[in-house]
């Protein structure tokens, strides 16, 4: 299986700031990474795909890089709606795990 | 719009078995890949399923000869056999529709509930 690492695994941050979340993945992936939104009592929410593909109506402060093993997650100018758990995944083997997610909070 | 929405959870005895069943609505299965992800209780996500048609499916090792996939076409609705389960599956269970470049999990249900306790 293909280990995902998130780091960090909890961040603070105020509405504002400059968030990036890290994935390292154990093997080169080949751009297969994607990540999710999720808040409390709620389904996860695709935000990019196929490493730094904005899906269609997510706001265009939230971006991402990265290939083979390395990728990371942006959000730029931090609002009040982005305080959330945040989750990469992988998508070039299965199974498609994915990493153990980083909890935005308010500082 | 694309939707899915689960059904089938509830409270079942350690050994047991339950349906889950994801219906999906806006497009037709046949031909979509269908995901399921669970979250057990304060835990992340963990990826558990994929069906890619109606004879096909993958599953992760922990579930893999439990749990089975089957779809219902003529319904545009997917099943998820959980069989012989253990405390250790409680969780809530999502369905998802598999997208295209980089096969990413686009639309997602609200996710369905399974607690397993005696």
């Amino acid at each position: 299986d293909i280990q995902l690492t998130q780091s960090p695994s909890s961040q603070s941050a105020s509405v504002g700031d400059r968030v990036t979340i890290t994935c390292r993945a154990g093997q080169n992936i080949h751009g297969y990474l994607n990540w999710y939104q999720q808040k409390p009592g709620s389904a996860p929410k695709l935000l990019i795909s196929a490493a730094s593909s904005l899906k269609s109506g997510v706001p265009s402060r939230f971006s991402a890089f990265g290939s083979g093993t390395d990728f990371s997650l942006t959000i730029s100018n931090l609002q009040p709606e982005d305080f959330a758990t945040y989750y990469c995944q992988q998508s070039y083997s299965t199974p498609y795990t994915f990493g153990g997610g980083t909890k935005v909070d308010m500082k | 719009e694309v939707q899915l929405e689960e059904s089938g959870g509830g409270l079942i005895q350690p050994g047991g078995s339950l349906r889950l069943s994801c219906a999906v609505s806006g497009l037709s299965i046949t031909n979509k890949y269908i995901a399921w992800v669970r979250q057990a209780p304060g835990k992340g996500l963990e990826w558990v399923s994929i069906s890619y048609s109606a004879d096909s499916a993958d599953y992760a090792a922990s579930v893999k000869g439990r749990f089975t996939v089957s779809r219902d076409t003529p319904r545009n609705t997917v099943h998820f056999h959980l069989a012989t389960l253990r405390d250790e599956d409680t969780a809530v269970y999502y369905c998802a529709r598999v997208g295209g470049l980089g096969l990413p999990l686009d639309d997602w249900g609200q996710g369905t509930r399974v607690i397993v306790a005696s």
